[in-house]
């Protein structure tokens, strides 16, 4: 398996733009998680998955943000419009478990100015 | 609400040397990861231990689980400058099927040739 894709895997745009990241699990994984890191605040989770479903969303900062999971191959995390403190590096990962073993993207680092 | 601390949160040291870095929490967990994270890329998995007291090796790392379950270290020996990265500790409680990991700050590890 090639591991967890994600794409772009650089974004620079404009305040107020809309961007959308995606991402590719790895197949038979049931968990995909979005997570968001920065240097002040870490690694933190902003929803996850399980078998497509939306479990947790609490991490979602604020209602620009919404993601979506159509299928079990595929993930989006998009926020509209955008804001120079969303700048971060966003992480997809996935997981056989909810507690076991996360497999990461490669991430997208995200650039609004 | 559940808190995972890592010490040291920097740590610079010359190739050859010894170092541990320490996780700890107040809580109890079932299973505890360690993750290395390379500039410009995802975390990746290095170990999960899930016994209380449970030691792992992987070749010059050590993992230690503490005895409660709620702590644990990494022993890296004579430390090369392939090991420098950003080492998170990740726990799982696993109390529900949504119980997700809870990731530490991290421990920043340079190694000076």
């Amino acid at each position: 398996d090639a591991g967890v894709i994600q794409s772009p895997r650089h974004e620079v745009t404009e305040m107020g733009q809309e961007v959308t990241l995606r991402c590719k699990p790895i197949s038979g994984h049931d968990y995909l998680f979005w997570y968001r890191q920065t240097m002040m605040r870490g690694l933190e989770l902003l929803i996850y998955f399980n078998n497509n479903v939306p479990i947790d969303d609490s991490g979602m900062p604020e209602d620009r943000f919404s993601a979506k999971m159509p299928n079990a191959s595929f993930s989006t995390l998009k926020i509209q419009p955008s804001e120079p403190r969303d700048s971060a590096v966003y992480f997809c990962a996935s997981s056989l478990w909810i507690n076991y073993g996360y497999t990461f993207g490669s991430g997208t680092r995200l650039t609004v100015v | 609400t559940q808190l995972l601390e890592q010490s040291p949160q920097f740590l610079s040291i010359q190739e050859g040397e010894n170092l541990t870095v320490y996780c700890n929490s107040s809580s109890v967990f079932s299973s505890l990861q360690w993750y290395r994270q390379e500039p410009g890329e995802g975390p990746v998995l290095l170990v999960t231990v899930v016994t209380g007291g449970e030691v792992k090796k992987l070749k010059r790392l050590t993992f230690q689980f503490g005895d409660a379950r709620k702590d644990s270290s990494l022993h890296i020996t004579a430390a090369q400058p392939g090991d420098t990265g950003l080492y998170l500790c990740a726990g799982g409680r696993a109390k529900t099927s949504y119980d997700k990991v809870i990731f530490g700050p991290g421990t920043s590890l340079s190694v000076i040739p």
